[in-house]
């Protein structure tokens, strides 16, 4: 079945560090791909999706780029900062069924 | 931005208990979705619901698990009798639309711990 594999955590980095968090993702058709994040003491929040191949996703700072040939979806984002530390999880989405979830990735960054 | 509430934030049960968890998702959404996370683990998907009836369910979705939406607001999900292995965050979700492609407004959780 689908499934999403996504760079076990944690993650620390020092403000204004570049950051990847790598996603892979195996699926049959031609699923949307999302990042949710999670912030303490909050439910998931969708940050950013891309519904087909070659699309990048982008919001706050943050970027990530469907990629068909290496099933890959990573986030990316060119200067954290402490704001960003969080859970961020990849999904896959395909109709008719329900969203599938990674592991989730924790970020910490410090000043 | 509308938020989707979940209460309690935190419940603890003895194993064999009853347990009712409430949600009350965004008003004009239709779809609506249960979801949890044992430590350590993926968010994994539970139940969906849409139209007053189960649209698709996974294989944690067993017989001690059900769902309902009691009136106009409220979507519940019941575990009959709680085994220690149900103790996770438990996570209510709703959308505006199905589809594969839609964005999921997330509550911020349940904790249930089961003794």
């Amino acid at each position: 079945g689908d499934s999403v594999t996504q760079m076990e955590g944690p993650v620390t980095l020092s403000e204004e560090a570049f950051l990847t968090i790598n996603c892979t993702y195996t699926a049959t058709g031609y699923p949307s791909l999302f990042w949710y994040v999670q912030y303490p003491g909050e439910g998931l929040q969708l940050l950013l999706k891309a519904t087909k191949a070659d699309d990048k996703g982008s919001n706050k700072g943050f970027e990530a780029t469907y990629r068909k040939e290496t099933t890959s979806f990573h986030l990316e984002k060119g200067s954290v900062q402490v704001s960003d530390s969080a859970v961020y999880f990849c999904a896959l989405g395909q109709a008719g069924t329900a969203l599938i979830f990674g592991k989730g990735t924790t970020l910490s960054v410090s000043s | 931005e509308p938020e989707v509430t979940q209460t309690p934030s935190h419940q603890v049960t003895q194993m064999g208990q009853e347990v009712i968890l409430r949600c009350v998702p965004i008003s004009n959404h239709l779809y609506f979705y249960w979801y949890r996370q044992i430590l350590g683990q993926k968010v994994e998907f539970l139940v969906s619901f849409y139209n007053n009836e189960i649209s698709e369910k996974s294989e944690i979705f067993d017989d001690q698990f059900s769902v309902e939406r009691p009136d106009g607001s409220n979507f519940t999900l019941k575990i009959r009798s709680t085994k220690l292995e149900d103790s996770a965050m438990y996570f209510c979700a709703s959308s505006e639309v199905g589809g594969g492609s839609e964005k999921l407004f997330f509550g911020s959780g349940t904790q249930l711990s089961v003794l």
